[in-house]
């Protein structure tokens, strides 16, 4: 199992630029996470889907910031126009929730990936 | 959820148990304690979690009070890989959202 999978690693961008983060959650698992870590912040969550559908997005900071999730095995982070504070790891997480636990056996265990770590000049 | 309360760092020596501790006294009767680490750079990794019993996997033991408002991980034998910070959080049955706190970082030192 690859894990989940998150891309770019790193990106660098000028101030007012279009970002978009990927994130390939784990085959099968139903519910994903969109989480930022800062210094300053910590690590916090900015949104989270599950069986697609947008459940929580109260973490969103502003209207510069959109996620997506077309399909079970693709989300999108976008940040248009990005800003200086916008400079962070974001952290890309899934698991099984609900009803389908009971074929996975988990325990809500959220898989994280590696992060991309954003640099906005 | 319920809030939690941890030390901001601890040391350990390695070969030797680290016990860390967590408050959780507004926990409720169907939430879960939970336990994740973060490793510089890395995304947290889940370690082990627990409702009222005490529960040990390959990675850590969780003794849970029986009042059940603290609770303690512990790794019975500390490597300087399990540097790290370490999240308690405290989540109902549901699943959904993780909220992570500071956290207490480990330093585990030859």
């Amino acid at each position: 199992d690859a894990g989940v999978i998150q891309s770019p690693r790193h990106e660098v961008t000028e101030m007012g630029q279009e970002v978009t983060l990927r994130c390939k959650p784990i085959s099968g698992h139903n519910s994903l996470f969109w989480y930022r870590q800062t210094m300053m912040r910590g690590l916090e969550l900015l949104i989270y889907f599950n069986n697609n559908v947008p459940i929580d997005d109260s973490g969103m900071p502003e209207d510069r910031f959109s996620a997506k999730m077309p399909n079970a095995s693709f989300s999108t982070l976008k940040i248009q126009p990005s800003e200086p504070r916008d400079s962070a790891v974001y952290f890309c997480a899934s698991t099984v929730s609900g009803g389908a636990q009971k074929f996975f056996g988990s325990y809500n265990e959220q898989f994280f990936g590696p992060g991309t770590r954003l640099t906005v000049l | 959820d319920a809030k939690t309360t941890q030390p901001p760092s601890m040391d350990c020596a390695e070969g030797r148990a680290a016990n860390l501790p967590c408050n959780h006294s507004t926990i409720s009767g169907n939430e879960y304690v939970y336990w994740y680490r973060q490793i510089h750079s890395q995304g947290p990794q889940y370690i082990i979690h627990g409702l009222k019993n005490n529960e040990t996997n390959e990675m850590a033991s969780l003794i849970i009070t029986e009042d059940r408002k603290s609770s303690t991980l512990i790794l019975p034998h500390a490597t300087l890989r399990d540097t790290a910070v370490y999240y308690c959080i405290v989540r109902g049955p549901q699943g959904g959202k993780l909220i992570f706190g500071q956290g207490t970082e480990l330093s585990v030192k030859p």
